[in-house]
């Protein structure tokens, strides 16, 4: 079974702040990550992938990969209110049929002004 | 580009009506496709996905069906709806980078 775990939240930040989501996945074939935002009622949305170990940073987001933890996170820097989203972790599995991603089920994110 | 498109974008349907859902991919050949639902306060669940034309593989026994009648379309489909139908339909490729998956617009069905 490959499970892919995120809390549920919400988490609640202050505009400005940084926000820190976490995902844990079980199966250490694991290769590839990835971090979407969904807002409420729209599709997710792909902001962040990494595969390496250590820091990978775009902007205001800062997605952390360790490997031997099976760890993965995103940082969001001066937090927004426009970033109040759910935030989805997935990721690739080493041999997945036909490409599948394993998804968690999500970190709701709140900022407040 | 490539660009997604799923319609209808919302839909209400009775129970044991038919469904029919579509989806299209411009601005790239032979993508993998696959069939998500998210259900009201639920992950996303991979039902279908689609290595080329009448090419469907299914994660999950229930009553609904994929067919990939195209190279770049992808329909789900029902005979007859279950009022658990009921979600938020989203469809998404499959990228060349590191496996990403793009996901269209969606659509929402409630089965009333």
């Amino acid at each position: 079974q490959k499970e892919v775990e995120q809390n549920s939240g919400p988490l609640s930040v202050p505009e400005g702040a940084i926000a820190s989501l976490n995902c844990t996945y079980s199966d250490r074939g694991s290769q590839s990550f990835f971090w979407y935002r969904q807002y409420s009622g729209k599709s997710p949305e792909l902001i962040m992938f990494i595969y390496s170990n250590g820091d990978k940073e775009d902007g205001r987001f800062t997605a952390q990969l360790n490997k031997a933890s099976q760890y993965v996170s995103l940082l969001i820097r001066d937090s927004q209110p426009s970033d109040s989203a759910t935030y989805l972790c997935a990721v690739n599995v080493r041999g997945s049929t036909l490409g599948r991603l394993y998804f968690g089920r999500g970190t709701q994110l709140t900022v407040w002004p | 580009s490539q660009t997604i498109h799923q319609w209808p974008a919302t839909l209400v349907q009775p129970v044991g009506s038919p469904l029919s859902l579509e989806c299209t991919v411009e601005g790239t050949s032979n993508p993998n496709l696959y069939w998500y639902r998210q259900a009201a306060g639920r992950g996303l669940q991979l039902l279908f996905y689609s290595v080329g034309i009448g090419q469907i593989s299914s994660e999950v026994p229930q009553n609904l069906s994929a067919s990939r009648p195209q190279d770049r379309q992808f329909i789900l489909s029902s005979k007859k709806l279950l009022l658990s139908d009921s979600g938020f339909y989203l469809c998404a490729w499959r990228g060349y980078q590191l496996g990403e998956q793009y996901f269209g617009p969606g659509t929402r069905l409630t089965v009333t």
